[in-house]
């Protein structure tokens, strides 16, 4: 069951740099994306979302971009700084096919190095 | 900021033993999710619950897995008879609506050790 696919399991970025995560889905169904943060030892921590009606939202340094053609999405955090080092997942839900489901990617472990 | 909250943080079993993993949701939030990660894989959801009833499980939800929201604040997962593949950080969540337009709260985990 990969319908949510990151395939980069790592990303490795200088602070101040830009950091793009990538996410790939393959259920056309699809219309609420989220990105989660996770650290070790607690659980992922809400980051930022969109719908499918728009293709970009931004909030502060971080911003989701939406190309539903490709059924692609990227998480772009710009400048990264060294607390941004944690997994990154990517989710995704479908309007009424489901109600209660969000499918995950494997998480992309990202680190930000001074 | 509310959170939810997971106990025990880690619990260690013997195959073939119950446990019972205990949630405490956010307050008013009205959707409850089981979810779990084995070491090295991917989040994978288990169960979510709304109204008091289960309203969509996974594959992995057998027999062997049970919901309950006892008395209104709690929310518990029990597994009766362990499995060693049923070793994995268990995640609770909730969501004030359904998850196609709320984000969802997920608690600190509990990790499960089946020997």
């Amino acid at each position: 069951d990969q319908q949510v696919k990151q395939n980069s399991p790592s990303l490795s970025v200088q602070e101040g740099r830009i950091s793009i995560l990538n996410c790939d889905y393959t259920n056309s169904m699809f219309d609420y994306f989220l990105w989660y943060k996770k650290y070790p030892a607690e659980g992922p921590t809400f980051l930022i979302s969109i719908s499918s009606i728009k293709d970009k939202n931004e909030d502060g340094r971080f911003t989701v971009f939406l190309n539903k053609s490709a059924k692609h999405l990227s998480l772009h955090i710009v400048p990264s700084q060294p607390g941004d080092s944690a997994v990154y997942f990517c989710a995704a839900s479908a309007r009424g096919s489901t109600l209660g489901r969000l499918y995950f990617g494997r998480g992309t472990q990202l680190t930000v190095w001074p | 900021e509310p959170e939810v909250t997971q106990t025990p943080s880690h619990q260690v079993t013997q195959m073939g033993q119950e446990v019972i993993l205990r949630c405490v949701p956010i307050s008013n939030h009205l959707y409850f999710y089981w979810y779990r990660q084995i070491l090295g894989q991917k989040v994978e959801f288990l169960v979510s619950f709304y109204n008091n009833e289960i309203s969509e499980k996974s594959e992995i939800f057998d027999d062997q897995f049970s919901v309950e929201r006892p008395d209104g604040s709690n929310f518990t997962l029990k597994i009766r008879s362990t499995k060693l593949e049923d070793s994995a950080m268990y995640f609770c969540a909730s969501s004030q609506g359904p998850p196609w337009q709320e984000k969802l709260f997920f608690g600190s985990g509990t990790q499960l050790s089946v020997l």
